[in-house]
């Protein structure tokens, strides 16, 4: 089935310092979703990207829509220590239905 | 608050029970999803409904049934339960069935423990 590698699996930084992640799979997406997910919670949605080329930011946030349509990254700049969490990519294919494919989450971790 | 409830919060039952879960999307969105999460299996679509009607399915065990009722509030089904159900299950809603700028909301999760 179709499947989403997000790397890194896990980062430990110190705070100030910028952060990226990244998610690449085989199978083309008509949109890519970046999610928080703090423990015991549900996912809350950082930026959705619907177009390939897209850049968007919220805050320090910042995220793109590859051009082949099958990868996408997350930006964090100056990190802060409630950046802390699990970050998910989730992408959507065409014909689908609105089934999200989700990577399988960076765990961050910032020393103050 | 992402305006999507999820009832209980923690459930703890034995194997071979049936447990019932319940999801209220937000006000206006139409479509209901379903996804588990486990350690191993991470997050993994179950099933989309939109407006009463079943729109996707995933890898959703046959032990395992939703519905969405005419007020658009879910309910996820699931039966003789085994030790590996344990997980969390969040449901998520959006305006539309598919397409773009559909974004999904997650509510907080049923923590479902088998014992």
């Amino acid at each position: 089935g179709q499947q989403l590698n997000q790397s890194p699996q896990s980062m430990f930084i110190q705070e100030g310092e910028d952060v990226s992640m990244n998610c690449t799979s085989s199978s083309i997406f008509n949109t890519w979703l970046w999610y928080k997910q703090d423990p015991g919670e549900g996912p809350v949605l950082l930026i959705a990207l619907y177009k390939a080329g897209e850049l968007t930011s919220n805050g320090r946030l910042t995220a793109q829509f590859g051009i082949t349509r099958k990868d996408s990254f997350l930006n964090i700049s100056a990190s802060i220590p409630s950046d802390v969490g699990i970050y998910f990519c989730a992408g959507q294919l065409l014909n689908q239905g609105g089934k999200l494919i989700f990577g399988q989450g960076t765990e961050l971790s910032v020393k103050p | 608050d992402s305006g999507v409830t999820q009832t209980p919060k923690h459930l703890i039952t034995a194997t071979g029970q049936r447990v019932t879960l319940r999801c209220s999307p937000r006000s206006g969105d139409l479509s209901v999803y379903w996804y588990q999460q486990s350690l191993d299996q991470g997050l993994q679509f179950l099933i989309q409904y939109y407006n009463g009607e079943e729109r996707a399915k995933g890898n959703i065990l046959e032990r395992f049934s939703a519905q969405q009722f005419p007020d658009l509030h879910s309910e996820l089904n699931l039966s003789s339960l085994e030790l590996g159900d344990s997980a969390l299950y969040f449901c998520a809603s959006s305006p539309r069935g598919r397409g773009s700028y559909n974004e999904q909301f997650f509510g907080p999760g049923t923590r479902l423990t088998v014992l």
